[in-house]
């Protein structure tokens, strides 16, 4: 079954605790992106990625970091988590080379930060 | 910076029509999605638009004025299940930039 997995999808941490969200597709997709998505703000790019080792900001990339290491995982880290962190984050998916980037969507990883 | 507006609520009644606006101002235009999303679950693609004018797909259209940084999507006959959150996205050069979603509500 084609999709965009992630992990975990609930978090509880403190401030100040490393953590990573896993992300990963099974379509063979050159295009990943993450976004995080807030009450009254709707869904806010945070980094995306062209291709393997090409990385690039969305809107809100600030204490955030991800890499490419390989086509089909995406990680998101937070070096220092700050309760401003606090969000519903989605990883999605596309193929590049389409007319247009069609965006498939992980099911989400809720993170509370305390 | 990137612009884009829609009604933030509507109530509509099973069978009837709803038409949920969006208007943008954006840097850059390489088309314009909608996404559909239900309360706890993720986006998922309805349409996308790069030419002006109208596109069918079933129930749901979507309409787009470049020139008036314009779009609409229509549903049609509604049924409870289109109850949800409906998500306007400009895509520039695969940046993506989403409004902040109207939840439309289907009474019975």
């Amino acid at each position: 079954e084609a999709q965009v997995t992630q992990n975990p999808r609930y978090l509880i941490t403190v401030t100040g605790k490393k953590l990573t969200v896993t992300c990963s597709q099974n379509m063979n997709h050159e295009y990943m992106s993450w976004y995080r998505q807030d009450p009254g703000l709707g869904l806010r790019q945070i980094y995306y990625s062209m291709n393997v080792e090409v990385t690039d900001k969305g809107d809100v990339p600030e204490g955030y970091k991800v890499s490419r290491k390989e086509k089909r995982n995406f990680p998101l880290i937070l070096e220092s988590p700050s309760p401003n962190q606090t969000s519903l984050y989605f990883c999605a998916s596309g193929n590049r080379d389409r007319p247009y980037n069609e965006q498939f969507f992980g099911p989400g990883t809720r993170l509370t930060v305390l | 910076g990137q612009n884009i507006d829609q009604p933030t609520e509507m109530t509509a009644t099973e069978g009837a029509i709803v038409q949920i606006n969006c208007t943008y101002q954006t840097s850059g235009f390489n088309g314009l999605f909608w996404y559909q999303q239900h309360a706890g679950e993720a986006p998922t693609f309805l349409s996308y638009n790069v030419l002006d004018g109208l596109e069918e797909k079933g129930r749901f259209s979507s309409f787009l004025s470049r020139s008036k940084g314009y779009s609409y999507l229509l549903l049609k006959e509604l049924q409870m299940k289109d109850s949800a959150s409906y998500l306007c996205a400009v895509n520039d050069d695969y940046k993506l930039s989403f409004g902040a979603g109207t939840t439309v509500t289907v009474r019975a």
